[in-house]
């Protein structure tokens, strides 16, 4: 049983370009969340997302950034227009339900993005 | 201070002692969670205790809640090298799915 897969594992982007970061939930899990850490920070959470449907983006930026998880393939998260301070660690982490006392979220290895 | 910030940021210890790590929360929460983070690694998860929960074992692994307090400890027990890492607390709060996690602690363990 895989884990949580993401990639690619690191980017190099440029001022102004767009970043893709892809993320596979593990088996039997249909919630995915993304995270993201800036240096010597902890996570910071930006959005849920259940297959098709986007539950919570409070903590997204309200430009450049969107998130999609549809019915085939990974979820993705796309930074438009990239800056230097968006390099940072993204992480995505899928849970398999959304009940609030039990959600064990399982985290992929992380894409580390940096802004050149 | 955030939703979910441990203490203390730093740990130094030797081989075999234990280890304590706290968080603190500010509002009624769910659950709590720890991970373990390798330096420029994923999380690992190690272990949820639910808001009716008081204590959990796992390995050498000890949690504690107290709710009233709102805080929660780790225990490692004789520790190893391979601990060595950033441990995070987060929380799950009301009817969202989303964790808070704290700053961390980072806990260097030497031979």
């Amino acid at each position: 049983n895989a884990g949580v897969m993401q990639n690619p594992r690191h980017l190099v982007r440029r001022r102004g370009q767009e970043a893709r970061l892809r993320c596979s939930p593990m088996k039997g899990h249909s919630h995915v969340y993304w995270y993201r850490q800036l240096p010597e920070e902890g996570l910071k959470f930006m959005v849920y997302l259940q297959k098709e449907n986007i539950i919570d983006e409070s903590g997204m930026p309200k430009e450049r950034f969107s998130a999609e998880f549809p019915k085939e393939g990974p979820s993705i998260l796309r930074i438009q227009q990239v800056v230097r301070g968006d390099s940072a660690a993204y992480f995505c982490a899928s849970s398999p339900r959304r009940a609030p006392g039990d959600n064990e979220q399982f985290f992929g290895p992380g894409t580390r993005l940096t802004v050149l | 201070s955030q939703q979910g910030e441990e203490d203390p940021q730093a740990l130094s210890i030797q081989e075999g002692e234990n280890a304590t790590m706290n968080c603190s929360y500010k509002t009624s929460i769910n659950n709590l969670q720890w991970y373990r983070q390798n330096s420029g690694r994923g999380l690992v998860h190690l272990i949820l205790i639910r808001s009716n929960e008081r204590e959990k074992h796992s390995g050498r692994l000890r949690v504690t809640l107290d709710t009233s307090k709102k805080s929660s400890s780790l225990l490692i027990t004789a520790s190893r090298a391979a601990d060595t890492a950033s441990y995070f607390c987060a929380t799950s709060t009301g009817t969202a799915s989303k964790l808070t996690f704290g700053t961390g602690t980072r806990l260097q363990v030497t031979l």
